[in-house]
């Protein structure tokens, strides 16, 4: 079955640091999808995109927070000034369409 | 607003034994539901998604699940689990703005 590939697995920042964290989707799949788990918490939609831009995004998702599809393949979240509270998994999803979202193994986001 | 309550935090089962996952959600209009299920290290893996039609519906891994409207409600059952059972399984409901709502989850430990 094809996978959605997260890098890295593991990142550690300082609090006020930038963090970009990777992923590439399915290459034929159209929407792309954050979400992310808080230890303990449930897992959170953060943001969609499709056809280059932004269809939704969660209160959660404020001007911290930025995504790109910078070479038509890659997929990044972006957090500009990290906070102790964005410390999670971060998950990213990629579908064609709504029936079957295709999730990474996602990114565990240490903020120190 | 959309939401899921998973109210079993965690199941301890025995291998061969029948297993059942509690799932109620809330949402106004005919919700599309899902199971989920996570292994250490791994993605969110889809195993059985409703939509409409037969409420009973079949997934992988031998998973079955049965919605029923009156009860607000999405339980995810296996006859016979397996050791390789053991993980950690999220309901989730969606709508067609392609964002989807997660429950808690719930942990099972399968013993020998």
């Amino acid at each position: 079955e094809p996978e959605v590939t997260q890098t890295p697995s593991h990142q550690v920042t300082q609090m006020g640091q930038e963090v970009i964290l990777r992923c590439v989707p399915i290459s034929n799949h159209l929407y792309f999808y954050w979400y992310r788990q808080i230890l303990g918490q449930k897992v959170e939609f953060l943001v969609s995109f499709y056809n280059n831009e932004i269809s939704e995004k969660s209160e959660i998702f404020d001007d911290q927070f930025s995504v790109e599809r910078p070479d038509g393949s890659n997929f990044t979240l972006k957090i500009r000034s990290t906070k102790l509270e964005d410390s999670a998994m971060y998950f990213c999803a990629s579908s064609e369409g709504f029936e079957k979202l295709f999730f990474g193994s996602g990114t565990q986001l240490s903020v120190l | 607003a959309q939401s899921v309550t998973q109210p079993d935090i965690h199941i301890t089962v025995s291998e061969g034994a029948s297993l059942e996952l509690r799932c109620n959600y809330s949402y106004g209009a005919t919700p599309y539901l899902f199971w989920y299920v996570q292994s250490p290290g791994q993605g969110l893996q889809l195993l059985l998604k409703y939509f409409s039609g037969d409420t009973l519906v079949q997934g992988i891994k031998g998973f079955e699940a049965e919605f029923k409207r009156s009860q607000s409600s999405f339980n995810l059952r296996k006859p016979s689990v397996h050791w390789s059972d053991a993980a950690e399984y999220f309901c989730a409901v969606g709508s067609n703005d392609y964002k989807l709502s997660f429950g808690a989850g719930t942990t099972v430990t399968v013993r020998a």
